[in-house]
């Protein structure tokens, strides 16, 4: 079970968009509609962003949307904002029924 | 709307084990995965197993096989995490969720976290 590959880091300036990519293998990523992506801010709790590929969960901006083609699931940002700047890390379920996340992306706002 | 309450703080000598809780309220704990998240400082997140409740058996990621054990107690709407043989990478914040659905298909809820740290 290795971990899903993300960049490590990525930029936008304000008003931009941005996306963050995640890519596993055909046992996660592209065999499970379960991809999720959280949002972490420096000596906070992961918050939870998008599930199942594409879904918001209640309260959460519509400048954040999630897509997946085969292996690969992606987090779009747009409008980029400063309180954007963060960690951002995906998750997938796997063959073998567990979880797996990747290795994090941060986020820098110019 | 459910909230998850951790335990506090441990320091561990190293080879010794710690045990960190996770209640559960305002929500039924039985249809909810829990999983046990562990972030090591300046370090990403790691996914180190959990618990579906209704079934009681712990499901770890393969790193961890043999060193944790993961349980579930429904009449208080606990969930424990045990780690054993710690060293000094086990040095990290710990954190309980809450998956979103019967499996572990992504987590919704956090506990606010515990730091253990494994020093001599």
């Amino acid at each position: 079970q290795s971990a899903l590959t993300q960049p490590a880091s990525v930029s936008g300036s304000p008003g931009q968009s941005i996306t963050i990519s995640c890519t596993g293998t055909s046992s996660d990523v592209g065999d499970f509609n379960h991809v999720s992506w959280y949002q972490q801010h420096p000596g906070k709790a992961p918050k939870l962003i998008i599930y199942d590929v594409t879904d918001r969960p209640s309260g959460v901006s519509h400048r954040f949307s999630g897509s997946k083609s085969g292996n690969t699931a992606s987090l779009t940002i747009s409008g980029l904002q400063a309180e954007d700047e963060a960690d951002y890390y995906c998750t997938s379920f796997t063959s073998s029924s567990t979880l797996v996340f990747g290795g994090g992306t941060k986020l820098t706002v110019l | 709307q459910v909230q998850l309450v951790q335990s506090g703080a441990e320091v561990k000598k190293p080879g010794s084990s710690v045990k960190v809780s996770c209640k559960a309220s305002g929500d039924t704990f039985n249809n909810y995965a829990i999983s046990w998240v562990r972030q090591a400082p300046g370090q990403g997140l790691e996914w180190m197993g959990g618990i579906i409740p209704i079934f009681g058996t712990g499901k770890y990621a393969p790193k961890f096989q043999g060193r944790v054990t993961i349980i579930a107690d429904k009449s208080t709407s606990t969930a424990y995490m045990e780690l054993r043989s710690l060293r000094s990478e086990d040095t990290a914040v710990y954190y309980c969720a809450r998956n979103y659905n019967w499996n572990f298909f992504g987590m919704d809820v956090w506990g606010q976290g515990t730091t253990v740290t494994v020093s001599s």
